[in-house]
């Protein structure tokens, strides 16, 4: 299985920083790669997909890359709006897997 | 506007079998693969399976958490995806999400609201 290891776990950010949050995949893979966001009691949500498309209606502050076995989430000016927690996810290989999760908080 | 509805939930014994449906609305149903995700209260995101659509040959994938416990199924004239989950164990409790999977590129672009599943005794 490809195993997703996420970092960090939680941040404190505050409205208008950079944020970054990175996923290391134990396997080499160019693409198949998504983010999501979820918010307490709500269904995770497509931001990121393929790497770095963005998913219409996300906002452009967001954007994804990657760097060898690391993929990178960027939020360029964190909004009010933008604290939750994010996944990422690779759909390369059976069984798809997921990463343990960044809490975004004040 | 794409919906997926989740209904089916609840409590049930350990051993004890359950049916969960996902009605969709909003988009043609047999051009998409389906996928149920699930997650144990406090929990992060858990890939449950997924069912292609028919004209990839409708098969199934599972994790091997649930695989031969648990069988997705999709029924295109009705419109409707199904995970019947069974011999229920307690590590199954969780919120389960039916998603919508591009066929092509096998991204999950839309999740239903999730329902909630309580395996105990």
């Amino acid at each position: 299985d490809i195993q997703m290891t996420q970092s960090p776990s939680s941040l404190s950010a505050s409205v208008g920083d950079r944020v970054t949050i990175t996923c290391r995949a134990s396997q080499s893979f160019s693409s198949y790669f998504n983010w999501y966001q979820q918010k307490p009691g709500k269904a995770p949500k497509l931001l990121i997909y393929g790497v770095s498309s963005l998913q219409s209606g996300v906002p452009s502050r967001f954007s994804g890359s990657r760097s060898g076995t690391d993929f990178i989430l960027t939020i360029s000016s964190l909004q009010p709006e933008d604290f939750a927690t994010y996944y990422c996810q690779q759909n390369f290989r059976d069984p798809w897997t997921f990463g343990q999760g960044t809490k975004v908080e004040v | 506007e794409v919906q997926l509805v989740e209904s089916g939930g609840g409590l049930e014994q350990p051993g004890r079998s359950l049916r969960l449906s996902c009605t969709i609305s909003g988009f043609i149903f047999g051009d998409y693969a389906m996928t149920w995700v699930r997650q144990a209260p406090g929990k992060g995101l858990e890939w449950v399976g997924f069912i292609k659509s028919k004209s990839y040959g409708g098969t199934t994938e599972y994790a091997a958490s649930v695989k031969g416990r648990f069988i997705i199924s999709r029924d295109d004239s009705k419109n409707i995806a199904y995970l019947q989950m069974n011999s229920l164990k307690a590590e199954d409790t969780a919120v389960y999400y039916c998603s919508r999977v591009l066929s092509s590129s096998y991204v999950i672009d839309y999740w239903g609201q999730g329902t909630l599943v309580t395996v105990s005794s």
